[in-house]
């Protein structure tokens, strides 16, 4: 079966750093790029941030450049997203998705069910 | 970065309705640009990629159309299954990606 398992939520304090993962099972995990979205209570989709096939290729969502750090280790099926100096505005429901291609692209047809991030005092 | 308008934001409709969704782009964005469909407390599902082409298991009844700064999202014949929020999604300046603000769609 195809499926991506996040982990890694829960509630910290504002600047703060959490660690999210991300373990793909089912597909070939080295031939897709993969993404990061979240979505905030009540509201839209955003994206985070994505990385090519080989980690080559990285972007991030303005809102989070230079604070989260995306990383993925091919031999372990996984995907990471380092998250620091975390605000309020970053509370949210983070999904690790699979692209459709080796780069990105921005099609993701397989989404993991979420890890709920809050960040409180 | 590229900003997507999508409208309606909410919409009403009967079974059997033909309903459509649309996003206009800040920009020329050519082709890139998918549809996606979430249900309540469920992850987003792809229906549509490059403007037109349906996703592998996607029903017949979906499809999408446009280029360039305008866009549209059609459900021929909605089905109770279908209430859900639907989401165009931008990829013309990767690795910049961007979404609409999404239309919630209801039954009458």
């Amino acid at each position: 079966e195809v499926q991506l398992v996040e982990s890694g939520g829960g509630l910290v304090q504002p600047g703060r750093s959490l660690r999210l993962s991300c373990v793909a099972s089912g597909f070939t995990f080295n031939d897709y790029a993969m993404h990061w979205f979240r979505q905030a209570p009540g509201k839209g989709l955003e994206w985070v941030s994505g990385i090519s096939w080989n980690s080559g290729y990285i972007g991030y969502a303005e809102s989070v450049k230079g604070r989260f750090t995306i990383s993925r280790d091919n031999a372990k099926n996984s995907l990471y997203l380092e998250m620091n100096s975390l605000r309020a505005e970053d509370t949210a429901l983070y999904y690790c998705a699979k692209d459709v291609v080796v780069v990105i692209s921005g099609a993701s047809d397989i989404w993991g069910q979420g890890t709920m991030v809050t960040v409180s005092s | 970065d590229v900003r997507m308008t999508q409208s309606p934001s909410s919409l009403s409709a009967s079974v059997g309705d033909r309903v459509t969704i649309t996003c206009q782009a800040s920009h020329d964005i050519s082709i890139y640009l998918n549809w996606y469909q979430q249900k309540p407390g469920k992850a987003p599902k792809l229906l549509i990629y490059d403007a037109s082409n349906l996703q592998k298991g996607v029903p017949s009844t979906f499809s999408g159309g446009g280029s360039g700064t305008y866009f549209s999202f059609t459900i021929t014949s909605l089905q109770p299954e279908d209430v859900a929020t639907y989401y165009c999604q931008q990829y013309d300046n990767v690795p910049s990606i961007t979404f609409g603000q999404g239309t919630r769609l209801e039954l009458k």
